[in-house]
C-alpha cells in the first residue's frame, strides 16, 4: 500500500514569489493534515481536513495561506507571497478508519526555502 | 492547551547499549495518547510507540518501551540494545482522545546519535 505522497520534496523560491505543495494521503484516509516544521521545532499543525471541509484552520495564516481538498482526496497548500519566515518544512498527513483511534501517517514533506 | 515539553536537546549512547529519552506534558484531561515519534533524515515521521492514558500497563514494541507516570505526567522512551538505525530525531506527541479535535501537538525533540 502506497503512503502518503508529497511533492515536490524540495523547493527554493525568491521570497514575494508564489509556492505551491502538493498531497496525496492514503486510499480511504478521510482525514488529512498540513503540518509546518520549523527548524529545530516538532511539527504544528496548519490545517485539518474531514473529506473535502476544512475543520480545523485556526493556526492557518489566511493572509497569505490557502489551502484546497475538493474532491476529498488529495490537497493542495499555497503560499502567497512567500516570506523569509516561511522557510521550514510543510509536512502532510492522513488518517482513516471509524471511531477510536486512528493513526496519522506522515509524507516526507516539503522543505522549502525563502532566499 | 496542552504542551509537550522534551529537555534533551541532544543524547548519544553506545550501540547496543540502552538510552532513555525524556518526556513532559501538561494537560487538564483525564485521557489521552501520548507518542514517541522517530524523525530521521529523510523527514517522514514514524510511529514508534503509543500509550493510552487510562491504561496502567507500560506499552512496549520490540526494543523500544516508555515510562509512563501520569500523576508526574511524564513519559519516558527506552531504546534497548540500540542499533546505528536508531539515529534520528524523537518526537514525543500528544493527542486528545475526543472525537473532532484529532491534532498532535509536539515537543520540540532530542536528536539521538548512535556511537559505533
Amino acid at each position: 500500500e502506497a503512503g502518503v505522497v508529497q511533492s515536490p520534496r524540495y523547493k527554493i523560491i525568491e521570497k514575494k514569489q508564489p509556492v505551491a505543495f502538493w498531497c496525496n494521503p492514503i486510499s480511504g484516509h478521510n482525514t488529512l493534515y498540513w503540518y509546518l516544521q520549523n527548524l529545530g521545532q516538532g511539527p504544528e499543525l496548519l490545517i485539518r481536513y474531514e473529506n473535502e471541509e476544512a475543520v480545523d484552520d485556526s493556526q492557518l495564516p489566511k493572509d497569505r495561506f490557502s489551502a484546497e481538498r475538493l474532491k476529498g482526496v488529495d490537497s493542495t497548500l499555497k503560499i502567497q507571497p512567500a516570506e523569509l519566515g516561511d522557510s521550514a518544512v510543510y509536512l502532510c498527513a492522513s488518517s482513516g478508519g471509524e471511531g477510536g483511534y486512528n493513526e496519522q501517517f506522515f509524507g516526507p514533506g516539503t522543505r522549502l526555502t525563502v532566499l | 492547551a496542552q504542551t509537550v515539553t522534551q529537555s534533551q536537546p541532544e543524547m548519544s549512547v553506545q550501540e547496543a547499549e540502552t538510552v532513555t529519552l525524556s518526556c513532559t506534558y501538561d494537560t487538564s484531561e483525564s485521557d489521552y495518547y501520548l507518542f514517541w515519534y522517530k524523525q530521521p533524515p529523510s523527514r517522514q515521521m514514524i510511529l514508534v510507540i503509543r500509550q493510552e492514558a487510562y491504561k496502567q500497563q507500560n506499552a512496549t514494541e520490540n526494543r523500544f518501551s516508555v515510562n509512563f507516570q501520569k500523576a508526574a505526567k511524564s513519559f519516558s522512551l527506552k531504546i534497548s540494545d540500540s542499533q546505528l538505525g536508531d539515529a534520528a530525531m524523537y518526537f514525543c506527541a500528544y493527542r486528545t482522545v475526543l472525537f473532532g479535535n484529532e491534532k498532535l501537538t509536539f515537543g520540540t525533540g532530542t536528536r539521538l546519535t548512535i556511537i559505533p
